[in-house]
């Protein structure tokens, strides 16, 4: 079945650690991005990837990095700098080229802070 | 400003019960609007969407949303509620007027249903 896989389920984080959450499709979109859950809050865009090799940030990118060097991949780097980690972090995807195309979301990686 | 205001963070219905969301939207352009819907621990699963032509749009699980382009509402409605409705709801839209194409979401709603 096509779809998106977010790694790990659940990730802890020590002080001054960065850590990668994964993220991986198989719907062959050309669009990616990666959403921030905080309770009450909504998701908010982290950043976006519309092709390879390109993303732009979106409203909460401080504190975070992303590469997108394979279609099926884009990675979400949370770095030291992100002083307020703890979140549910969500994957996307989509077909780029019409914009009412839906995202398709990831079961989400639930990372904590050690 | 926000441009997705959700009215209600909770709601609470009995089963059986008409089930009203509601949802605003603040554009100068009419946005592509979305409801999505969330389980606990789980990803986002699209209810429906509205880009253009009819204005009432039938999604899964019997939803129903209609754009009202006077209000500038989009809320999200069901004749009868169910026990396995009781969820968490989005509001989500494409702004037009800018040169984004991600969503923009609401804060969302979460409705309990009661037996």
């Amino acid at each position: 079945d096509g779809g998106i896989t977010q790694s790990p389920k659940y990730l802890f984080r020590k002080e001054g650690q960065n850590v990668t959450l994964s993220c991986e499709q198989n719907l062959n979109h050309d669009a990616m991005y990666w959403y921030r859950q905080d309770p009450g809050q909504g998701l908010r865009l982290i950043y976006y990837s519309q092709i390879v090799n390109d993303f732009q940030k979106g409203d909460i990118a401080e504190g975070y990095s992303v590469s997108r060097e394979k279609k099926e991949s884009f990675p979400l780097t949370v770095t030291s700098a992100q002083k307020n980690p703890t979140a549910f972090y969500l994957c996307a995807s989509s077909q780029s080229g019409f914009d009412g195309q839906p995202q398709h979301f990831g079961d989400g990686t639930r990372l904590s802070i050690l | 400003a926000q441009s997705v205001t959700q009215l209600g963070s909770h709601v609470s219905v009995s089963e059986g019960a008409l089930v009203l969301l509601r949802c605003n939207y603040s554009s100068s352009v009419p946005p592509y609007l979305f409801w999505y819907v969330q389980y606990p621990n789980q990803g986002l699963q699209l209810l429906l969407k509205y880009t253009t032509g009819a204005t009432l749009v039938k999604g899964i699980n019997g939803f129903e949303a209609e754009f009202k382009k006077s209000e500038t509402s989009f809320h999200l409605t069901k004749p009868s509620a169910h026990m396995s409705d009781a969820a968490e709801y989005f509001c989500a839209v494409i702004l037009m007027d800018t040169g984004r194409r991600a969503l923009t979401f609401g804060s969302g709603t979460r409705l309990q249903v009661q037996p």
